[in-house]
């Protein structure tokens, strides 16, 4: 089973704050998706990634993939409220293209 | 904007009992997909539909677990006897599919499932 290593597992910081969380595997990956998940609700597609080095942003969200494709990692600058939640990582493979989980980093963000 | 519909969103149950969820995908959507998530974790695949056809059912507990989407649209997983463990978030999702393309999948609000 290739296991997808999530750190923090939780992680409170004040309105403004940057943060970093990390996904993390032994094994080599030809993609990885980000999703937020909101209390109550199920996982939202934020980012798929692809190519080693690779870095995207959405707004304040910073995405990156290893050069080696083997960890990721997401950044947020100036965090609000609104980014609370569930922050998961997830590969996709096998013929069915099976989602594998992380166990998610649980960020709160105070007022 | 088109969404996986899921119902009830909490259930609370006896062990012992038996129990059944709902999942509407988006129109369209040929890919079925039912996760458990326990708290604490990420979510867990149990069983993937190709249309009314099962593709993946391989982390299913089939002495107590079924699934069905009989008419290749909406879709049914039930538990009976359910047990104490049993107990989390029931997700469905829904996909396009194509050959050799893998498309978002898109996830509904989850049963929240308590077995007392």
């Amino acid at each position: 089973t290739q296991l997808l290593e999530q750190s923090p597992q939780f992680l409170s910081i004040q309105e403004g704050e940057n943060l970093t969380v990390y996904c993390n595997s032994s094994s080599v990956f030809s993609s990885l998706q980000w999703y937020r998940q909101e209390p109550g609700e199920g996982p939202v597609l934020l980012v798929t990634v692809v190519t080693g080095g690779e870095v995207k942003k959405l707004k304040r969200l910073t995405f990156q993939f290893g050069d080696a494709r083997k960890d990721s990692s997401l950044h947020i600058t100036a965090a609000q409220p609104g980014d609370t939640g569930l922050y998961l990582c997830a590969r996709q493979g096998g013929s069915n293209y099976k989602l594998t989980f992380g166990k998610g980093t649980l960020l709160t963000v105070n007022p | 904007e088109a969404e996986v519909a899921q119902s009830p969103r909490y259930k609370i149950t006896e062990k012992s009992q038996a129990v059944a969820f709902w999942c509407d995908p988006i129109s369209g959507h040929a890919t079925l997909y039912w996760y458990r998530q326990i708290l604490g974790q990420g979510p867990e695949l149990l069983v993937q539909f190709q249309d009314e056809s099962v593709v993946d059912d391989s982390q299913l507990p089939k002495d107590r677990f079924s699934a069905e989407r009989l008419k290749g649209v909406d879709s049914t997983l039930k538990i009976q006897p359910a047990e104490l463990g049993d107990s989390a978030m029931y997700l469905c999702a829904s996909s396009l599919t194509g050959t050799g393309v893998s498309y978002e999948q898109y996830f509904g609000p989850g049963t929240r499932l308590t077995v007392t």
